[in-house]
């Protein structure tokens, strides 16, 4: 099945303990990006991928790491955790550059808490 | 630059009632247009999408949206909702060939008894 994944879906830390959120897909797709959703602004984009190894700042990467040593995985990492990235995150994954039919096919979402 | 604007951020309808959610976007170049929808604790999945040709498109379960050049709008309508749609709604636009995905800031909508 044509999947996006992301462990952990439920996270709870503390201000300033390194964690890190997988997101895998298993399509072969070129490009991925993390989002945050917050109330009432939506979702925005946080970091994407065009392929492996090409990285870029979406519109809010402050806080925020990303990689992307193979194709299929694409982890997010909070260095520092602070109450103010307290979100739910999701991962998402296209095909990529010049294809009309674009779909981006979305993960399950991560729910992280930083207390 | 491109911006997608929900005004409404909860529409409250009662079951078979018709009901429409307004998106509006602005953008100084031809763009693509989507809903998604998230059903309670679930991911974002995609209900339709204008790319070109029919301004008007429809989904599986009975939702459509016309998108209008002049109005610079995608509103979404369905005649008659029931009970399994609630959710929140996303309107969001990108660029030909391109990749990201521009998002409006979401319409819950709850379909009441």
């Amino acid at each position: 099945e044509a999947q996006v994944t992301q462990n952990p879906r439920y996270l709870i830390t503390v201000t300033g303990k390194k964690l890190t959120v997988t997101c895998s897909q298993n399509m072969n797709h070129e490009y991925m990006s993390w989002y945050r959703q917050d109330p009432g602004l939506g979702l925005r984009q946080i970091y994407y991928s065009m392929n492996v190894e090409v990285t870029d700042k979406g519109d809010v990467p402050e806080g925020y790491k990303v990689s992307r040593k193979e194709k299929r995985n694409f982890p997010l990492i909070l260095e520092s955790p602070s109450p103010n990235q307290t979100s739910l995150y999701f991962c998402a994954s296209s095909l990529g550059s010049g294809y009309d039919n674009n779909e981006q096919f979305f993960g399950p979402g991560t729910r992280l808490t930083v207390l | 630059a491109q911006s997608v604007t929900q005004l409404d951020s909860q529409v409250p309808v009662f079951e078979e009632a018709p009901v429409e959610l307004r998106c509006n976007y602005s953008s100084s170049v031809s763009v693509y247009l989507f809903w998604y929808v998230q059903y309670p604790n679930q991911g974002l999945q995609l209900l339709l999408k204008y790319l070109s040709g029919s301004t008007l498109v429809e989904s599986i379960n009975g939702f459509e949206a016309e998108f209008n050049k002049s109005q610079t709008s995608f509103h979404l309508r369905k005649p008659s909702v029931h009970i399994s749609d609630t959710a929140e709604y996303f309107c969001a636009v990108r660029f030909p060939g391109g990749n990201k995905l521009t998002f409006g800031t979401g319409t819950q909508l709850k379909v009441e008894l």
